[in-house]
């Protein structure tokens, strides 16, 4: 059971270059989330979607942008990095709508922007 | 501001015995609290949840506990073992039932196993 698959696993950017993490689940889930994790900041909540077809913002979305083209896969891209990204960044996925919010978590990219 | 917090970041205990690590929250409206696990270089993992209509529930070696009054929940870990170190988050949502874009994660606390 594969789950949600996160790539790259890690990443060195120039800063001003685009970048694309891939994030793909085989669970079917509606619902898939992009969160980035710093020390002392924990988990933030970048951008969502419910469904294929709609996106939504969380709580720190600048510089980034996603799609839902399909069920499975969810695209984060920073159009132009800067080193404020640098970064752990999660993928996740829940059944939504849901009677709990139990999120299933990706591996993880850890992305490096100089 | 953080609405889930932690009040310590880092927690050693011996191998073996019990743990508890706490989270304080302060939005008296959230409905639903959920815990996870994170190991060095891996994703969060789901340990267990907790409705606000309930004050405890328990899983496997896990208890956690719910306070409404004073707005503090717990993870409790029996007979710890070293497969137990990692960061533990708790986090809170607001309307449960729809999507988990509304959960808030408190900053978490390692807890580090004592051989």
């Amino acid at each position: 059971i594969a789950g949600i698959t996160q790539a790259p696993t890690s990443q060195i950017l120039a800063a001003g270059r685009r970048m694309t993490l891939r994030c793909t689940q085989d669970m079917r889930h509606n619902a898939m989330y992009w969160y980035r994790q710093d020390l002392g900041l924990g988990l933030r909540l970048i951008h969502y979607s419910n469904t294929a077809g709609t996106t939504g913002k969380g709580e720190v979305p600048d510089g980034y942008s996603v799609s839902r083209a399909n069920t499975d896969d969810f695209p984060l891209t920073l159009a132009s990095a800067v080193p404020s990204q640098t970064s752990v960044y999660f993928c996740a996925s829940s059944e939504w709508p849901a009677t709990n919010e139990k999120l299933f978590f990706g591996s993880g990219t850890q992305l490096s922007v100089l | 501001g953080e609405s889930v917090g932690l009040h310590l970041p880092t927690l050693s205990v011996q191998e073996g015995d019990n743990s508890i690590i706490n989270c304080a929250y302060s939005n008296s409206a959230s409905d639903y609290f959920i815990w996870y696990k994170q190991e060095s270089g891996k994703g969060p993992q789901f340990i267990i949840d907790i409705r606000s209509n309930m004050d405890k529930r328990q899983g496997q070696r896990v208890t956690v506990l719910l306070n409404k009054t004073v707005k503090h929940l717990s993870l409790q870990i029996a007979a710890t073992q070293p497969g137990d170190s990692a960061v533990y988050f708790c986090a809170e949502i607001t309307d449960s039932g729809g999507g988990a874009d509304g959960l808030t994660f408190g900053k978490g606390t390692h807890l580090i196993i004592q051989p």
